[in-house]
């Protein structure tokens, strides 16, 4: 069974510039939820989908945004990006959400 | 906002060595999840412990759970280079959904041959 897929593994973009993660979960999954993760904060949970509908949402400013499509499959994409937003981030998937997080690889983003 | 303690922060003992780290919060939880993260890679679920006080082993990995549901423990016995990683847990809240899991900022284990 293949494990949770995410796209792309590095990204170098700018300040002001947006950007799209990609995730595809594990087959059977519905639940997909993301997460940020930085030295100084650890992680910290940016919202969770399941069935294409957003179920819970963190404490993140707006311009963190996601989506769930029909095939489980999900993106998130960050507007507007800041020095701050430098982080690695997370997507896990799991059967009903909550328990048993299956964590991708993450997306190590650096804006510069 | 929940927080979970863990402690200590970094560790770096010898190969062979025992050791123990901990997570604590003031917080009930309904069930507490350990897992470990290699560097360049996503977290890793080891286990999950469910009812106060229950013990679970994971082959030389043993996992308690407080009686009170507020704190867990994880100790490693004769440690091999192969256990070095970040050990993170993470406690959910009654009611499921993955804004539940509250993450400590993790343990940094080191394990020298």
């Amino acid at each position: 069974k293949a494990g949770v897929t995410q796209t792309p593994r590095y990204l170098i973009k700018t300040r002001g510039q947006q950007v799209t993660l990609s995730c595809s979960p594990i087959s059977g999954h519905r639940s997909v939820s993301w997460y940020q993760q930085t030295p100084g904060q650890g992680l910290q949970f940016l919202f969770e989908y399941f069935s294409e509908t957003q179920r819970n949402k963190g404490n993140f400013p707006g311009r963190f945004s996601g989506r769930q499509f029909s095939n489980s499959r999900s993106e998130m994409n960050v507007s507007t990006l800041e020095l701050g937003d430098s982080a690695l981030y997370l997507c896990a998937s799991s059967l009903v959400g909550g328990m048993g997080l299956f964590f991708g690889s993450g997306t190590q983003l650096s804006v510069l | 906002t929940q927080l979970l303690e863990q402690s200590p922060q970094f560790l770096s003992i010898q190969e062979g060595e025992n050791l123990t780290v901990y997570c604590n919060s003031s917080s009930v939880f309904s069930s507490l999840q350990w897992y470990r993260q290699e560097p360049g890679e996503g977290p890793v679920l080891l286990v999950t412990v469910v009812t106060g006080g229950e013990v679970k082993k994971l082959k030389r990995l043993t996992f308690q759970f407080g009686d009170a549901r507020k704190d867990s423990s994880l100790h490693i016995t004769a440690a091999q280079p192969g256990d070095t990683g970040l050990y993170l847990c993470a406690g959910a809240q009654s009611g499921g959904g993955a804004d539940g899991l509250t993450f400590g900022k993790g343990t940094h284990l080191i394990i020298q041959p």
